[in-house]
């Protein structure tokens, strides 16, 4: 069975980091991209990220360029890492498995829970 | 790309056919999705590649259209189907997800 199960989240000062984390089980999750997609409080998905299943090319959004960077430290792992945090980065993240095997990205097809991020002062 | 969704909200009876648009700002070819996400759940993706069902996703969801205007059809409105719907486009990076169309149950 596909599973994603993210980590990492809590409250965070604005200009702190973070780290987040993604592990995948039940499939060859080296195969595929990995999305990081975001929600605010009461707000729409916000696509975030995107690294491939060989972790050598990653896509950001352009409100986290720059600031977000995203790897593939093993087949099962991606991390997310946050920094500059701002207030607007507050939400529940979600990673999520990409539908295409060994493409660069497509839709998402399998969807963690979300880990719920808070950025305050 | 700017994806704009219509209506924010759709209020139907059971049975009603609905229909949701997604229009793009420029052309996304076929490489759009539609997922469907109820309170406190993940995102389910209902559609890819604009017509073709994902697994499991039952034949009264149908998606049309190419270029830069698609719709999610539901044939038959379910009380199940109160969500809320999400148009997504991977033809270009960043990728990026329409905000949302509200189905209520008259």
């Amino acid at each position: 069975e596909v599973e994603l199960v993210e980590s990492g989240g809590g409250i965070f000062q604005p200009g702190g980091s973070l780290r987040l984390s993604c592990a995948a089980s039940g499939f060859a999750s080296g195969d595929f991209s990995t999305h990081w997609v975001r929600q605010a409080p009461g707000q729409g998905l916000e696509w975030v990220s995107l690294i491939t299943g060989d972790g050598i090319y990653t896509f950001y959004a352009d409100s986290v360029k720059g600031r977000f960077t995203t790897i593939r430290d093993s087949a099962n792992s991606v991390h997310l890492y946050m920094n500059s945090l701002r207030t607007e980065d507050s939400g529940l993240y979600f990673c999520a498995k990409d539908r295409t095997r060994y493409g660069t990205g497509s839709s998402a097809d399998f969807w963690g829970r979300g880990t719920l991020v808070t950025v305050s002062s | 790309i700017v994806l704009t969704q219509s209506p924010a909200t759709l209020s139907l009876s059971p049975g009603e056919r609905g229909t949701l648009s997604c229009r793009a700002s420029q052309s996304v070819g076929s490489h759009l999705a539609w997922y469907q996400q109820k309170p406190g759940q993940a995102p389910r993706l209902l559609i890819y590649e604009t017509s073709t069902r994902a697994s499991g996703v039952p034949v009264r969801f149908s998606g049309s259209g190419s270029g830069t205007d698609f719709t999610l059809t539901i044939s038959s409105l379910q009380p199940e189907d109160v969500a809320t719907y999400y148009c997504l486009q991977y033809y270009n990076f960043p990728y990026t997800f329409g905000q949302g169309t509200n189905l209520e149950i008259k």
